[in-house]
């Protein structure tokens, strides 16, 4: 069975600062795709980065970037430039073919922003 | 509508009571999906409907539970004889196809409380 790990339950930045977080799973697919989502006190889910197993190129969107590392099967997240809007918890989550188009997602880390 | 909706937005009942949570994809997705978030918790996938067929019910944690969806739009999950470890967001995502390339929208969620 696939299973996400995220082994910081909180994490804290100053504003401005880079943070990273950690993001491991286990899977015998070949071909999936690995995703972070922000999910502020609203509740709501916000997709922030997709990353294609079968692509090399670490996926990018504005101040927020992964290291995918497939060998080691890891997928973390670096936020650069810390906003206060970033605070938030963030959720790892993957999905792969055959897998009901479920999304399998880890037990997420608590982002706080340090003004 | 512009995203997915839900309601309500919490929910607060007794033990052995039933509750129906509501969730509105955004239109034309065909592809919903239910999720459970606990407490301190990632979230956990109940059930995933393609039109209006559930092709996959492997997330539903007991018989109290069930789904439906009616002319492949809205969607209604139903928990019977409520107990208190069924406390948990409950939250609805939709994509366009379903397929593994189409993004997850989720909707803000309901919060469940059973007493």
């Amino acid at each position: 069975a696939q299973t996400v790990t995220q082994s910081q339950p909180e994490m804290s930045v100053q504003e401005a600062e880079t943070v990273t977080l950690s993001c491991t799973y286990d899977t015998s697919e070949s071909d999936y795709y690995l995703f972070w989502y922000k999910q502020p006190p609203s509740r709501q889910m916000i997709l922030v980065i997709r990353q294609e197993a079968y692509k090399q190129q670490n996926a990018t969107e504005n101040r927020f970037s992964v290291n995918f590392q497939k060998a080691a099967k890891s997928f973390s997240l670096k936020i650069s430039d810390s906003q206060l809007g970033d605070a938030a918890m963030y959720f790892c989550a993957y999905i792969a073919p055959f897998g009901n188009e479920k999304l399998t997602f880890g037990t997420g880390t608590r982002l706080t922003i340090i003004p | 509508g512009a995203g997915v909706s839900q309601s309500p937005s919490n929910k607060v009942t007794e033990k052995g009571k039933d509750v129906e949570l509501r969730c509105d994809p955004i239109s034309g997705h065909t592809a919903l999906y239910w999720y459970r978030q606990s407490l301190g918790q990632g979230l956990e996938f109940l059930i995933y409907f393609q039109g209006n067929s559930a092709p996959d019910k492997s997330g539903l944690p007991s018989d109290r539970f069930s789904a439906e969806r009616t002319g492949g739009s809205v969607s209604t999950l139903t928990i019977q004889r409520t107990q208190q470890e069924d406390s948990a967001v409950y939250l609805c995502a939709s994509s366009r196809t379903g397929q593994l390339t189409d993004t997850q929208y989720f909707g803000p969620g309901t919060r469940l409380t059973v007493l």
